[in-house]
C-alpha cells in the first residue's frame, strides 16, 4: 500500500526552539508539498517541490523554509517555532506532469504541532 | 489561475437522509476535478475526481459527483449516508496543463446525525 509517511502524529514544542517535521513518500513521486490547516482557513500552502533540492515558495512561507536532499523526503523546518504556528501540518505528494497529475495527491495523516 | 468554492461550511443531515456538498470552480484553462475527505484527527484521502468522459463519476463509500461544465460545478451527492460520514470533504482543482498546483476548497463540515 502506497504511503506518505510523517514522523510524528502529536508534537509539542517551546517558543524559539527549532522544529523538524519529516516526511517520507514511497511511491517514487516527483512533487511534494507542505500544508497547514486552521480552523476557517482550509489549507494554506507553505512550501513545495518538483524535484530534489528544487523548492518554490507557497502562499505562506514567512517562518519556515524546507529541505529535499533526496526524492522521498522533504521536510519541514520552523527556524524559530512560535505560537502563531500552532497547526495542523499535511504533507503530501503527487505524479509530475501530464495525466500523471490526474492521480491526485497521496497525504500523510498529518502532524499536530504544539507551540507553547 | 483557479480558484474553488465550496458553498457551504456546514451541512448537517440525519442518518439515512440524502445530501448534497455543493462546489464551484473557476479557470481559464481546463483542469482535473477532485473531492477529497478528511475524518478527525488525519489527513485527506481521495474520495473520487473527474478527468474526462462521462460527467457523472462515483467514488468510494458510495459517493458521486457530477461535473457540469456550463455551470463550472462539481457537486458531491450521496443518496443515504451514515453516521461514519461524519467528516470534512474538500473540493479541488488542479490544471490540466502548464502548472502543478492543486487548488482546494475551504472545505464542507458533513456531520450526520442519528
Amino acid at each position: 500500500d502506497v504511503k506518505v509517511t510523517q514522523s510524528s502524529r502529536y508534537l509539542v514544542k517551546r517558543t524559539g526552539e527549532k522544529v523538524f517535521l519529516e516526511c517520507v513518500q514511497d511511491m517514487d513521486h516527483e512533487n511534494m508539498f507542505w500544508y497547514r490547516q486552521d480552523p476557517g482557513l482550509g489549507l494554506r500552502l507553505i512550501y513545495f517541490s518538483y524535484d530534489v533540492k528544487m523548492k518554490e515558495k507557497g502562499d505562506i512561507p514567512e517562518g519556515y523554509s524546507v529541505s529535499r536532499e533526496k526524492k522521498e523526503r522533504f521536510s519541514l523546518i520552523l527556524e524559530s517555532a512560535s505560537t502563531n504556528q500552532t497547526s495542523m501540518y499535511l504533507c503530501a505528494s503527487s505524479q509530475g506532469t501530464g495525466r500523471g497529475r490526474g492521480y491526485g495527491y497521496t497525504f500523510g495523516s498529518g502532524t499536530r504541532l504544539t507551540v507553547v | 489561475a483557479q480558484s474553488v468554492t465550496q458553498l457551504d461550511s456546514q451541512v448537517p443531515v440525519f442518518e439515512e437522509a440524502p445530501v448534497e456538498l455543493r462546489c464551484n470552480y473557476s479557470s481559464s484553462v481546463s483542469v482535473y476535478l477532485f473531492w477529497y475527505v478528511q475524518y478527525p484527527n488525519q489527513g485527506l484521502q481521495l474520495l473520487l475526481k473527474y478527468l474526462s468522459g462521462s460527467t457523472l463519476v462515483k467514488g468510494i463509500n458510495g459517493f458521486e459527483a457530477e461535473f457540469n461544465k456550463s455551470q463550472t460545478s462539481f457537486h458531491l451527492r450521496k443518496p443515504s449516508v451514515h453516521i461514519s460520514d461524519t467528516a470534512e470533504y474538500f473540493c479541488a482543482v488542479s490544471p490540466v496543463t502548464g502548472g502543478f498546483k492543486t487548488i482546494f476548497g475551504a472545505g464542507t463540515r458533513l456531520f450526520v446525525k442519528a
